[in-house]
């Protein structure tokens, strides 16, 4: 099976622009989850999608925002780019039998530079 | 609030040796997955070896191993015969009951010498 895909991998934006991250789900994978990992803060949880459904979300403000597509793949927005969202950000995905047993399976990581 | 710490920011250890990385966490739910990642200067995460809350055994893959000790709440990860290609970042990381997000710890920074 191939594995997470996120497109692109690497972004440079200016603040106060926007934009917006994608990823595709291992085949059959109904979760995905999105990651930001900065050297200050290491990896917060941003959200989780399942079925379309935003199902988690963890404590970014609303400039931070994401949707599901029916094929599962997803997509995240970030509006107003600020510095401090100069970050790797990572998608996993992962079967989700709704269980802590899943395994979430990364992608290699869209790194973006806010200048 | 659950929580992961990792203790050894950064770790040396010479080709061919065992090594052993830290992960000790705090919950109160009694189901639990604890995780290991890698995470190579490249930066996408790689699994490495899951351990269940129940499991009796402690998990082992390939050169990896978990040392599971519950009541310590500690999951440190044993990797034997090191390679030059194991040098990264390694997290632990936990997902409680029901699933949701992943709680990771700050990671170690392994390196290993020829």
């Amino acid at each position: 099976k191939a594995g997470v895909t996120q497109t692109p991998r690497y972004l440079i934006k200016t603040r106060g622009q926007q934009v917006t991250l994608s990823c595709s789900p291992i085949s059959g994978h109904r979760s995905v989850s999105w990651y930001q990992q900065t050297p200050g803060q290491g990896l917060q949880f941003l959200f989780e999608y399942f079925s379309e459904t935003q199902r988690n979300k963890g404590n970014f403000p609303g400039r931070f925002s994401g949707r599901q597509f029916s094929n599962s793949r997803s997509e995240m927005n970030v509006s107003t780019l600020e510095l401090g969202d100069s970050a790797l950000y990572l998608c996993a995905s992962s079967s989700d039998r709704g269980k802590h047993t899943d395994t979430q399976y990364f992608g290699p990581g869209t790194r973006l530079t806010v200048l | 609030a659950q929580k992961i710490t990792q203790t050894q920011p950064g770790m040396f250890v010479q080709e061919k040796e065992a090594v052993t990385l830290d992960c000790t966490y705090d919950t109160s739910d009694q189901s639990y997955g604890l995780f290991w990642y890698k995470q190579p200067s490249s930066g996408e995460m790689i699994f490495l070896i899951y351990q269940g809350s129940y499991d009796e055994q402690n998990a082992t893959e390939g050169r990896y191993s978990l040392n599971f000790q519950k009541a310590r709440k500690s999951a440190n990860l044993v990797i034997s015969a090191s390679q030059l290609g194991d040098s990264a970042m390694y997290f632990c990381a936990m997902r409680e009951a029901g699933g949701g997000k992943l709680i990771f710890g700050q990671g170690t920074e392994l390196s290993v010498k020829p």
